[in-house]
């Protein structure tokens, strides 16, 4: 069974500066991978995916992760970070066998300070 | 085009009681996932259906907890009785088909409390 871990659970950066948040996964194939952003209030909304080919995966609002095999992990990234990309982050994995559902990370929040 | 609808969006309700959530996913979509959000952690799936077949009801506490989706298109998540450690968000969220790879969209959830 596949699994995630987000080490951090809160971080805190300053507006205008770059941001990484990180994902660790366990599976025994090669996984599909997610960053989903929670905002206060609202529902899970997809970031970006990877599940094959280049590494470096970009997605909405600046954003981008970097797939790490020898690692496990999914990193992602920011160079600039503005007030509204506070919110949860959530990493998951999905399986490419069997009923092929997501794993969720716990999640971590991001603090912007102005 | 409309998003993933979920109702109601708040309830709180006494322990031993009996509650149910809505859900409409986007039109065309044939898989419908409901999760579990406890406060403090991620999302976990408690069923998925695909059309109104159940694929997945694994982590789904059927002595308490059901589902369905007639039809194949919007879903009802019951709780009977409630416990106190069934307070938590419930997410619904629907994709165009079967897979991981699909992104599957979210609706706002409703978040149950129980007293």
């Amino acid at each position: 069974a596949q699994s995630v871990t987000q080490p951090d659970i809160h971080i805190t950066v300053s507006e205008g500066a770059s941001l990484e948040l990180r994902c660790n996964y366990s599976y025994g194939a090669t996984p599909y991978l997610f960053w989903y952003v929670q905002s206060p209030g609202q529902g899970l909304q997809l970031l970006l995916k990877y599940f094959s080919g280049d590494t470096l995966v970009q997605g909405i609002k600046g954003f981008e992760a970097e797939f790490k095999r020898s690692q496990s992990s999914f990193n992602l990234r920011k160079p600039s970070v503005h007030w509204s990309d506070a919110a949860e982050y959530f990493c998951a994995v999905g399986a490419i066998q069997g009923a092929q559902k997501l794993v969720f990370g716990q999640g971590t929040r991001l603090t912007i300070n102005p | 085009e409309a998003g993933v609808a979920q109702s109601p969006r708040y309830k709180i309700i006494e322990k031993r009681q009996s509650v149910a959530f809505w859900c409409n996913p986007i039109s065309g979509h044939a898989t419908l996932y409901w999760y579990q959000q406890i406060l403090g952690q991620g999302p976990k799936l408690l069923i998925q259906f695909q059309n109104n077949g159940v694929v997945d009801d694994s982590q789904l506490p059927k002595d308490r907890f059901s589902a369905e989706r007639l039809k194949g298109v919007d879903s009802t998540l019951k709780i009977q009785p409630a416990k106190l450690e069934d307070s938590a968000v419930y997410l619904c969220a629907s994709s165009p088909t079967r897979g991981a790879l699909n992104t599957q969209y979210f609706g706002p959830g409703t978040r149950l409390t129980v007293l």
